[in-house]
């Protein structure tokens, strides 16, 4: 199995421009969960799909943060317009839940640099 | 906002002693797990404790779990070179699927 999937790895762009990282879960995976991580805040979850269904965005900082789950085998989260301070790695992870439990399994992260 | 909390924030050991690791957390949970992330890399899952269990081995890694306290550890023995990483608690809450992360501990492993 590949594992989860992320691009870009790396990404710098200016400020004000549009992002948009991408996800493909481990396939047979029915969750799918994006998280952010700065030295400052640790891990933040931003937010979680069960079955394609979005179903926490408490996480979501900003209106500027979008994200969808077309299918079950792709995440996309955008951010328009980016700022600096959205700098961090996001993560993407994808769980096999049954009884609302199970292991997270993550992708190895997208660096995002905003100038 | 963040769970757990984790301590040490890091802890620097000589090759072959144990590490112990803390977690706390806040409200009630369904289950806890534990992570290891390598500089640079994804986490990768090491353990899960259920709400109902109390200690959990695998491998060299021993997890507990309180509770009554609202607190987890996890001792890593022997410790290798190769355990330098840091190591986060996860809890999944009972009212809720989302998993929230701790703060971590940075774990450094002295040849």
């Amino acid at each position: 199995d590949a594992g989860v999937i992320q691009s870009p790895r790396h990404e710098v762009t200016e400020m004000g421009q549009e992002v948009t990282l991408r996800c493909k879960p481990i396939s047979g995976h029915n969750s799918l969960f994006w998280y952010r991580q700065t030295m400052m805040r640790g891990l933040e979850l931003l937010i979680y799909f069960n079955n394609n269904v979005p179903i926490d965005d408490s996480g979501m900082p900003e209106d500027r943060f979008s994200a969808k789950m077309p299918n079950a085998s792709f995440s996309t989260l955008k951010i328009q317009p980016s700022e600096p301070r959205d700098s961090a790695v996001y993560f993407c992870a994808s769980s096999l839940r049954a009884a609302n439990t199970g292991e997270l399994f993550f992708g190895e992260g997208s660096r995002l640099t905003v100038l | 906002s963040q769970q757990g909390e984790e301590d040490p924030q890091a802890l620097s050991i000589q090759e072959g002693e144990n590490a112990t690791m803390n977690c706390s957390y806040k409200t009630s949970i369904n289950n806890l797990q534990w992570y290891r992330q390598n500089s640079g890399r994804g986490l990768v899952h090491l353990i899960l404790i259920r709400s109902n269990e109390r200690e959990k081995h695998s491998g060299r890694l021993r997890v507990t779990l309180d509770t009554s306290k609202k607190s987890s550890s996890l001792l890593i023995t022997a410790s290798r070179a190769a355990d330098t990483a840091s190591y986060f608690c996860a809890t999944e809450g009972s009212s809720a699927s989302k998993i929230i992360f701790g703060s971590g501990t940075r774990l450094s492993i002295r040849p």
